[in-house]
C-alpha cells in the first residue's frame, strides 16, 4: 500500500492550455473522489466515483472539467481552455467500501495547477 | 444550509503550550465528523475521527477531540503543543444515512508555533 499517488505535483500553463491530472488511489479502495483547494479555503467537492461509475459532479465542475475513471482503477481530472480562477490545489482521494469505512478518505498529496 | 464554521483562520502558540481548536456544525442531524491535518506542500492526513459511542476521541500525534451535541461542536485539543505541529487543521463532516459519501470541510485553521 503506497497511498493515493497523484501526477504531477505542480503543473504551470499558460491561460487557454489543456492539463491533464492522474490519480492513483489506494489498490482495494472502489471509491474516488477530486477535491479542489484554494488559498485560504478548504477543499471543496467536485466529482466522486465508484469503481468506473461517475455518481456525483459539483456545480463547481464546469463544462470545461472533465473527470474519468477507466477500468475503476485510476482517475484523470482534466481541464479544457484553463482559467486563470482555475489555479488550485487538486486533491485526490479514496475510501473503502461500506458503511463506516466509506466515510473515511485518504489523501493524496495534491496537483497544484498555476494558470498565467 | 449545511455547514462547517472554523471560526479562528491563525492561532499561535508556544511550544509545549495546550491547544483548543474549535469546530461548530449545522446539520440537521448529527454527522461523522472528522479532523485533518495539512502540512505544507503535503495531503491531508486524518487525526481522528467520530462516528458514535464515547463523545471523547483520541487520534493521532497526541490529539484528541470532544463532540458536544448541545453545542454542535468538535473541538480539537492536544495538552502540550509541539514545533512540529505546526499546520493548518481542516474540520469536515460527512452527512449520516443515504450514500454519506460527500466529506464538507471548514475553511481551516493555520497553527503557528512559536519557540
Amino acid at each position: 500500500d503506497t497511498g493515493v499517488s497523484q501526477d504531477p505535483r505542480h503543473k504551470i500553463t499558460k491561460r487557454g492550455q489543456n492539463v491533464t491530472f492522474r490519480c492513483d488511489p489506494i489498490s482495494e479502495h472502489n471509491r474516488l473522489y477530486w477535491y479542489r483547494q484554494t488559498l485560504g479555503q478548504g477543499p471543496e467537492f467536485l466529482t466522486y466515483f465508484q469503481n468506473e461509475a461517475q455518481l456525483e459532479k459539483s456545480r463547481l465542475l464546469s463544462d470545461r472539467f472533465s473527470a474519468e475513471r477507466p477500468k475503476g482503477s485510476f482517475s484523470t481530472l482534466e481541464i479544457q481552455r484553463t482559467e486563470q480562477g482555475d489555479s488550485a490545489m487538486y486533491l485526490c482521494a479514496s475510501s473503502f467500501p461500506g458503511v463506516s469505512g466509506a466515510n473515511v478518505l485518504t489523501f493524496g498529496a495534491g496537483s497544484r495547477l498555476t494558470v498565467l | 444550509a449545511q455547514s462547517v464554521t472554523q471560526p479562528d483562520i491563525h492561532i499561535t502558540v508556544s511550544e509545549g503550550a495546550s491547544l483548543e481548536l474549535r469546530c461548530n456544525y449545522s446539520y440537521g442531524a448529527t454527522p461523522y465528523l472528522f479532523w485533518y491535518v495539512q502540512s505544507p506542500g503535503q495531503g491531508l492526513q486524518l487525526l481522528l475521527k467520530y462516528f458514535s459511542g464515547d463523545t471523547l476521541v483520541q487520534g493521532i500525534k497526541g490529539f484528541e477531540a470532544e463532540f458536544k451535541r448541545s453545542q454542535s461542536s468538535f473541538n480539537l485539543r492536544k495538552p502540550s503543543v509541539h514545533w512540529s505541529d505546526a499546520a493548518e487543521y481542516f474540520c469536515a463532516v460527512v452527512s449520516r444515512g443515504g450514500s454519506n459519501y460527500k466529506l464538507t470541510f471548514g475553511k481551516g485553521t493555520l497553527l503557528t508555533v512559536n519557540p
